[in-house]
């Protein structure tokens, strides 16, 4: 089974900065999928960015990267010239490659990082 | 739809109750999940449905919680004799294509008390 850690419970930065949230996962597998998702107070989770192991390319998705190391394992979500309405809850997830898309091989997410974008 | 639909979207239960918490997923989607998303945690995974049937159910607590997809597209899960453990944001999911991650609905937070 695939885990995911994200090891900040909680991060403030003031608007127009940049910040870097932490993410780490365990798999044996070699092909598979990394996501960020944002979910904000409505609760509806929403895709930022998305990310396919066999791709060595960052993922951009304009204010939002990714810094993704396959051997280390670490997947991180850095967030350009943040903006009040980045203000949110932040899930990492992993989904295996390949699988029929649900249960121990859908998606698997990190317990979250409560964002706070100070004006 | 547009998007993935739940009703209601807050529901407030005694304990012992009965509760059914609807999905309507995103047309065409034929995946569809359930997750529970516990005060502080991620969403967890609770049941899977392709199309009509339920393709891993691994997820389900207990043999109180149960799923419905009757026709492929709207789901129910059902709760019996609730417990105030089951407290959470439920949250509903469909997808077109494996790979490309699940698309949400805001959930339905059940509070029982």
């Amino acid at each position: 089974a695939q885990t995911v850690t994200q090891s900040q419970p909680e991060m403030s930065v003031q608007e127009a900065e940049t910040v870097t949230l932490s993410c780490t996962y365990d798999t044996s597998e070699n092909n598979y999928y990394l996501f960020w998702y944002k979910q904000p107070p409505s609760r509806q989770m929403i895709l930022v960015i998305r990310q396919e192991a066999y791709k060595q390319q960052n993922a951009t998705e304009n204010r939002f990267s990714v810094n993704f190391q396959k051997a280390a394992k670490s997947f991180s979500l850095k967030i350009s010239d943040s903006q009040l309405g980045d203000t949110a809850m932040y899930f990492c997830a992993f989904m295996k490659h390949g699988s029929a898309g649900g249960g121990a091989d859908g998606l698997t997410f990190g317990k979250g990082t409560h964002l706070i974008i100070q004006p | 739809g547009a998007g993935v639909s739940q009703t209601p979207s807050n529901k407030v239960t005694e304990k012992g109750k009965y509760v059914e918490l609807r999905c309507d997923p995103i047309s065409g989607h034929t995946a569809l999940y359930w997750y529970r998303q516990s005060l502080g945690q991620g969403p967890e995974f609770l049941i899977y449905f392709q199309g009509t049937g339920a393709a891993d159910d691994s997820g389900l607590p207990n043999d109180r919680f149960f799923a419905v997809r009757p026709e492929g597209s709207v789901s129910t899960l059902k709760i019996q004799r609730t417990e105030r453990g089951d407290s959470a944001v439920y949250l509903c999911a469909s997808s077109l294509q494996q790979g490309y991650g699940y698309t949400f609905g805001s959930g339905t937070r059940l509070t029982v008390v």
